[in-house]
């Protein structure tokens, strides 16, 4: 099945760029979907279609996709974006889902 | 607006099952996907299938598809999960899947799933 990877930790100062990376095998041929979810509460919808924002969600959130990496960039980090970060694709090969093991933002 | 509210906290014994539901409105199910993503304490997220509202087709996670069954009596969709293990205390979240997409933009608010002797 089709693996996603994410570095388990991301830590940035406020103001700055946080950029968290999603590795698979020719991911960037996948549409990427990222999550945002703080503690206690449901995942929500950042980026869909690798780079598109839902209605609400600030133009901060940015998304990339190429190649066996894709990238959500949050820029002008807030202390309100401390949260874990899922990607998540449609594997077509195998009809299944798959969210990578997750990224918790750490604002200093 | 869009709303998908689930049912209560479980405790179950080892060996049984579990039912969680989930009441869907605020949006015309045609076309529509209810999803299930399960969430064990500490750890990430993990999909476990998904059905069609309208049609009742469902797809289910190979992990999961002789122990997960999904029903639906529109509004409401149901999970039930059998052969309960202490691995399956978990949240489990129904999410929305827009018709033609395979990300998910609605969640219901979770319903924790504690499996304890």
């Amino acid at each position: 099945s089709y693996v996603l990877t994410q570095p388990p930790s991301v830590s940035v100062a406020p103001g700055q760029p946080a950029r968290i990376t999603c590795g698979g095998n020719n991911i960037g041929t996948n549409s990427v979907h990222w999550y945002q979810q703080k503690p206690g509460q449901a995942p929500v919808l950042v980026v869909y279609d690798d780079r598109d924002r839902p209605s609400g969600i600030p133009e901060r959130f940015s998304g990339s996709n190429s190649g066996n990496t894709a990238t959500l960039t949050i820029n002008r980090v807030e202390a309100g974006d401390e949260a874990d970060y899922y990607c998540q694709v449609w594997d077509s090969a195998s009809d299944h889902h798959v969210f990578g093991p997750g990224t918790k933002v750490t604002v200093l | 607006q869009v709303r998908l509210v689930q049912s209560g906290t479980e405790v179950k014994k080892p060996g049984a099952s579990v039912k969680v539901s989930c009441t869907a409105s605020g949006y015309t199910f045609s076309g529509y996907y209810i999803h299930w993503v399960r969430q064990a304490p500490g750890q990430g997220l993990e999909w476990m299938g998904w059905i069609h509202p309208s049609t009742g087709d469902t797809v289910y996670s190979q992990k999961f598809k002789d122990r997960v069954t999904l029903t639906r009596d529109t509004p409401i969709t149901t999970m039930e999960l059998s052969r309960l293990e202490s691995d399956d205390t978990a949240v489990y979240f129904c999410a929305l899947a827009p018709p033609y997409t395979h990300y998910f933009n609605y969640w219901g608010q979770g319903s924790l799933v504690l499996v304890s002797t």
